[in-house]
């Protein structure tokens, strides 16, 4: 097992141009979350999707989109990147206790 | 305004004492807590948790205590050890938005040899 799995590891963007985090799960699990980390701030959901099918906006999606491909993938897309969404973005995902979450390694994103 | 809040931004203590991390929060409706522990250039893995109704789960050097009234938790490592020293955060889950995490700040540990 893998957990959850995200790709890329590490990009830099200029501003204004755009790119998809991928993530996947091989837990089978319902709900999959995007969230960002930025210093002394802990990690902010931006989407999370329920189940298949499903997707909701979090405390920060501004500038992002998602989309839940089927239920082992859930991409988090920037369509215009701007210096603002300099962060690292991790995923996670939970199964049926809805309590903890698994999380990915994290994508390391610089906008310059 | 911070839901949950961890007021030390960091923490150092000696190899083989107890090292107490603390975190309050302002939502009542939180049912239920979590501590992650995140080492550099990984994503944070789960350590412990606790319901809303009880005062104490343990789990090995791990311990969490819930006090409701004063909407307070602490995490105790007994004997803290060098492998410890991470960023450690608090979390509660949102039941009415899909169960997202509400994390703190976190508390970098340092636990020196």
């Amino acid at each position: 097992n893998a957990g959850v799995t995200q790709t890329p590891k590490f990009q830099v963007l200029k501003t204004g141009q755009s790119m998809t985090l991928q993530c996947a799960q091989d837990m089978n699990h319902n709900s999959m979350y995007w969230y960002r980390q930025d210093p002394g701030m802990g990690l902010r959901l931006i989407y999370y999707s329920a189940s298949e099918g499903t997707t909701d906006k979090g405390e920060v999606p501004n500038g992002y989109n998602v989309s839940r491909l089927n239920k082992r993938e859930f991409s988090l897309r920037l369509e215009s990147a701007a210096p603002s969404q300099t962060s690292v973005y991790f995923c996670a995902s939970s199964g049926s206790s809805y309590n903890e979450q698994f999380f990915g390694p994290g994508t390391r994103l610089t906008v310059l | 305004d911070q839901q949950v809040k961890q007021n030390s931004p960091s923490l150092s203590v000696q190899e083989g004492r107890i090292s107490i991390l603390n975190c309050d929060y302002t939502n009542s409706m939180f049912d239920y807590f979590l501590w992650y522990k995140k080492y550099p250039a990984e994503g944070p893995t789960f350590l412990i948790s606790i319901s809303s109704i009880k005062d104490k789960n343990e789990d090995g050097r791990f311990t969490v205590f819930l006090n409701k009234s004063a909407k307070h938790l602490s995490l105790h490592i007994v004997p803290s050890q060098p492998g410890d020293s991470a960023v450690y955060f608090c979390a509660s889950p949102q039941r009415n938005a899909g169960n997202m995490l509400t994390f703190g700040g976190g508390t970098r540990l340092m636990v020196k040899p």
